[in-house]
């Protein structure tokens, strides 16, 4: 069986331009989850979406936004790109969401703004 | 502050010696702590998870501890092998479901 997929694995862009990222769960998982990691620092929590709703959103501002489809994949978009917003962004997929659930990550998307 | 602090931030190990690394967090209550292991470029891949009630937990030549009196957790690596030079990330869920807190991750190398 397929992991967590992602695309674009690398992305270069100026600041101010606008990027999509796409995400696809482990066939049969719900949720999916959306993750910053910063180079040296742990991955932070931006979103979780389980059935197409948002269960969560982590401290980040309203540039990111997300969604997930009937098909449970879903997508990270960021808008006027900072400096900052250069990261590696993780992608996660589990069953439900749950406390118990394990989370597959994908192996990421690595963004650079210019 | 970041909810969870995890020592050394790197250390350097021969092949075949054990190593322990340290997790402290102050997330009150929480459900479950992680181990994750990830590689350079790669997404982290779950290693253990212990509930508040569970002391310790063995996924082969790893083994976690959880004090949570203490709020410490160790993960500690058994006869190291090269493939193990990696980042381990202390991981802690509260009770709502989606939140999680990361540490800052150890960097691990196994030298030959």
């Amino acid at each position: 069986d397929a992991g967590v997929t992602q695309s674009p694995t690398h992305l270069i862009k100026t600041r101010g331009q606008h990027v999509t990222l796409r995400c696809s769960p482990i066939s049969g998982h719900k949720s999916v989850s959306w993750y910053q990691q910063v180079l040296g620092q742990g991955p932070q929590f931006i979103f979780q979406y389980y059935e197409k709703e948002e269960r969560g959103r982590g401290n980040f501002p309203d540039r990111f936004s997300a969604r997930q489809f009937p098909n449970y994949s879903s997508e990270l978009n960021v808008n006027a790109l900072l400096l900052g917003d250069s990261a590696l962004y993780l992608c996660a997929s589990s069953l439900l969401g749950g406390g118990g659930d394990t989370q597959y990550f994908g192996p990421g998307t690595r963004l650079t703004v210019l | 502050k970041n909810q969870v602090e995890q020592s050394p931030q790197s250390l350097i190990i021969l092949e075949g010696k054990n190593c322990t690394l340290q997790c402290n967090y102050t997330v009150s209550p929480f459900s479950n702590l992680r181990w994750y292991k990830q590689d350079t470029g790669r997404g982290p891949v779950s290693l253990t998870i212990m509930t508040f009630s569970e002391n310790t937990k063995s996924n082969g030549r790893y083994t976690a501890t959880l004090d949570a009196d203490t709020k410490q957790s160790s993960l500690h690596i058994t006869a190291s092998q090269l493939s193990d030079s990696a980042s381990y990330i202390c991981v802690v869920r509260a009770p709502e479901d989606y939140k999680l807190s990361f540490g800052a991750g150890t960097t691990v190398t196994v030298r030959a």
